[in-house]
């Protein structure tokens, strides 16, 4: 079975600041991907970035970064350069067998002006 | 491209009655999903399709939940009769195969309130 662990429920980062949001998951699949999502209080789900299992090139996509140990088991979100409108909640999932996504509990990021 | 659309957005129902929610994917996706997301945690898979047929329904709780995408393009989701703990908000998902790493694009929900 597949597990995600987010450890970190909420954190205040300073804007301008950067920011990592910490995923440790567990999995006997070889083949396996990590997402990033996140969710504003209006509810919706927004796609942040990707990385496969097999990709030895850390995942970027503008400000968010993914830092993948895989030996760790870890697939941490660095957010650079935090901006107000990245207060939300933040969700590292894994896609399995299938493309099922299993979700970790969430952070949830305040940024501060 | 349009999105995922979900309908209803809202719903308060009594416990013990029925209650249905739809889903319509994104064009020409063949996979879609069901989650549920209770307050304060992260989505959990309910039911999976791959075009009309059934690929994951291992967590749904199957005595008064049922769901169905007849010709392989929109669904429903149906709770009968409803319980307190159904109270969530619930997410519908596409993506265009069922193979790992496949973006899914998720739908605006439906915020079901159990009375």
């Amino acid at each position: 079975a597949q597990k995600i662990t987010q450890t970190q429920p909420g954190m205040f980062v300073q804007e301008k600041e950067a920011v990592t949001l910490d995923c440790t998951y567990d999995t006997s699949d070889q083949s396996y991907g990590l997402f990033w999502y996140k969710q504003p209080s209006s509810g919706e789900m927004i796609f942040l970035i990707y990385q496969g299992s097999y990709d030895e090139q850390n995942a970027t996509e503008g400000r968010y970064s993914l830092n993948f140990q895989k030996a760790r088991k870890s697939a941490n979100l660095v957010i650079s350069a935090s901006q107000l409108g990245d207060s939300a909640m933040y969700f590292c999932a894994m896609s399995s067998a299938g493309n099922k996504l299993t979700f970790g509990g969430g952070t949830r990021v305040l940024v501060k002006p | 491209e349009a999105g995922v659309a979900q309908s209803p957005r809202y719903k308060i129902i009594e416990k013990r009655q029925s209650v249905a929610f739809w889903c319509n994917p994104i064009s020409g996706h063949a996979t879609l999903y069901w989650y549920q997301q209770i307050l304060g945690q992260g989505p959990k898979l309910l039911i999976q399709f791959q075009n009309n047929g059934v690929v994951d329904d291992s967590q749904l709780p199957k005595d008064r939940f049922s769901a169905e995408r007849l010709k392989g393009v929109d669904s429903t989701l149906k709770i009968q009769p409803a319980k307190l703990e159904d109270s969530a908000v619930y997410l519908c998902a596409s993506s265009l195969q069922g193979v790992v790493g496949n973006e899914q694009f998720f739908g605006p929900g439906t915020r079901l309130t159990v009375l």
